[in-house]
């Protein structure tokens, strides 16, 4: 069976500040492993998954295999960024459900 | 290109009643997921269906059933509904499921909120 834990459910900062939301999973196979971000009135989306090693909206998550962690981190936080953000894992096993399990979620606030 | 909508919105329901959330998925996508969220936690997964057939369930009784038809809509039916059925339900539709390599995003609706009383 597979966890996800965000162990902070609410986080501030102030603007221009670094940002780091933890994320810590368990997982016996190899994960896939997402951030989801759910705006103020706007449905849950996508923000990055670890295989595309990318980075939006100046966001980075470095999946940590020894660590067990996906945690996403961002230099300077905008206000813009104030969501809800979810951690997410999926079985990387052919034919799986590709179900995803979520994590609680951590309420970001960035101040002004 | 049309998003995933789900309907109805809100719907208030007693303890014992059925009821059947409906899911419209992204267009050109043929797997559906739901998923239930309760206040204050994370989106759980119900099950998922690919062309037409249940694929992958989670941990949730049988009363809680679906369908998707042949143009990849999809219901969710919860049967003997229980005070802590209440949540939101959220659909997600994904274009290919099986498809090596593929990301499989998921596109999410914005949700029925269900309330039990």
């Amino acid at each position: 069976a597979q966890r996800v834990t965000q162990p902070e459910k609410l986080l501030s900062v102030f603007k221009g500040a670094p940002v780091e939301l933890k994320c810590n999973y368990s997982y016996s196979g190899s994960p896939e492993l997402f951030w989801y971000v759910q705006y103020s009135r706007q449905r849950l989306q996508l923000l990055l998954r670890h295989i595309s090693r990318e980075s939006i909206k100046g966001f980075t998550a470095d999946l940590n295999k020894g660590e067990t962690s996906f945690h996403l981190k961002k230099p300077f936080a905008q206000e813009e960024d104030s969501a809800m953000y979810y951690c997410a894992l999926s079985p990387r096993v052919s034919g799986s459900a590709r179900q995803l399990t979520f994590g609680s979620g951590t309420q970001l606030t960035v101040l002004p | 290109e049309t998003g995933v909508t789900q309907s109805p919105t809100h719907l208030i329901k007693t303890r014992g009643q059925q009821v059947t959330l409906r899911c419209s998925s992204q267009s050109g996508h043929n797997t559906v997921s739901w998923y239930q969220q309760a206040l204050g936690q994370g989106p759980q997964f119900i099950f998922q269906y690919y062309r037409e057939e249940e694929n992958g369930r989670g941990n949730f009784p049988p009363r809680f059933s679906g369908l998707q038809f042949p143009n990849y809509s999809s219901e969710l039916n919860v049967n003997a509904l229980e005070l802590d059925d209440s949540a939101l339900y959220l659909c997600a539709s994904s274009l290919a499921y099986g498809l090596a390599g593929g990301p499989h995003e998921q596109f999410f609706g914005p949700g029925t909120r269900l309330t039990v009383l």
